[in-house]
């Protein structure tokens, strides 16, 4: 089946640890996207790609970091610096960097 | 900026009527996007319908239809004979044209929609 892969579904990072969310795609699609959501809010941007190996911060990207070595991945790591990363994770590609279509999501929690 | 503003935290609707969602903007642009999404309980977000700026007629998807009024920056959603599986956040968001530069979706805090049967 074609489409976006998210994992874990869950993850949960300790107090100065890094972490690493996985997005996967087989739709061929160029460019690639991380989102953030809290509660009670819509989503907001950490960063995004346009092609392979280019990458720009969005809204939120302090506390983050990105990779986008191969065309179907685009990892995204939440450092140690990243002082409240309790959110739910949403990572989405486009075809025509229009429109967006996401995949199934991770809800990163802090022990 | 661009701000999306969506008035109805939430909303209930009974099964087999029609419930209109609102959404309004607000864009110096003239050349934008704007699109409905659907989050359910799975919290996957799900495309319901995408409208551009440059066409006067009102995109449609089977039940779901908008209504976009370009001046007065207002775009909603209608869904037409309500299933259980409506059930879900909506949420409006908004994407400059192509010569905009930032790729990013700007969302509102969307309207929780409850389908009673």
């Amino acid at each position: 089946d074609g489409g976006i892969t998210q994992s874990p579904k869950y993850l949960f990072r300790k107090e100065g640890q890094n972490v690493t969310l996985s997005c996967e795609q087989n739709l061929n699609h160029d460019a690639m996207y991380w989102y953030r959501q809290d509660p009670g809010q819509g989503l907001r941007l950490i960063y995004y790609s346009q092609i392979v190996n280019d990458f720009q911060k969005g809204d939120i990207a302090e506390g983050y970091s990105v990779s986008r070595e191969k065309k179907e991945s685009f990892p995204l790591t939440v450092t140690s610096a990243q002082k409240n990363p309790t959110a739910f994770y949403l990572c989405a590609s486009s075809i025509d960097r229009k429109t967006q279509y996401f995949g199934p999501g991770t809800r990163l929690l802090v022990l | 900026a661009q701000t999306v503003t969506q008035s109805q935290p939430e909303m209930s609707v009974q099964e087999a009527e029609t419930v209109t969602l609102s959404c309004t903007y607000d864009t110096s642009e003239s050349d934008y996007y704007l699109f409905w999404y659907k989050q359910p309980p799975s919290r996957q977000m799900i495309l319901v319908i995408r409208q551009e700026a440059y066409k006067q007629q009102n995109a449609t998807e089977n039940r779901f239809s908008v209504n976009f009024q370009k001046a007065a920056k207002s775009f909603s959603l209608k869904i037409s004979d309500s299933q259980l599986g409506d059930a879900a956040m909506y949420f409006c968001a908004y994407r400059r044209g192509p010569q905009g530069g930032s790729e990013k979706l700007v969302f509102g805090k969307g309207t929780k929609l409850t389908v009673n049967p």
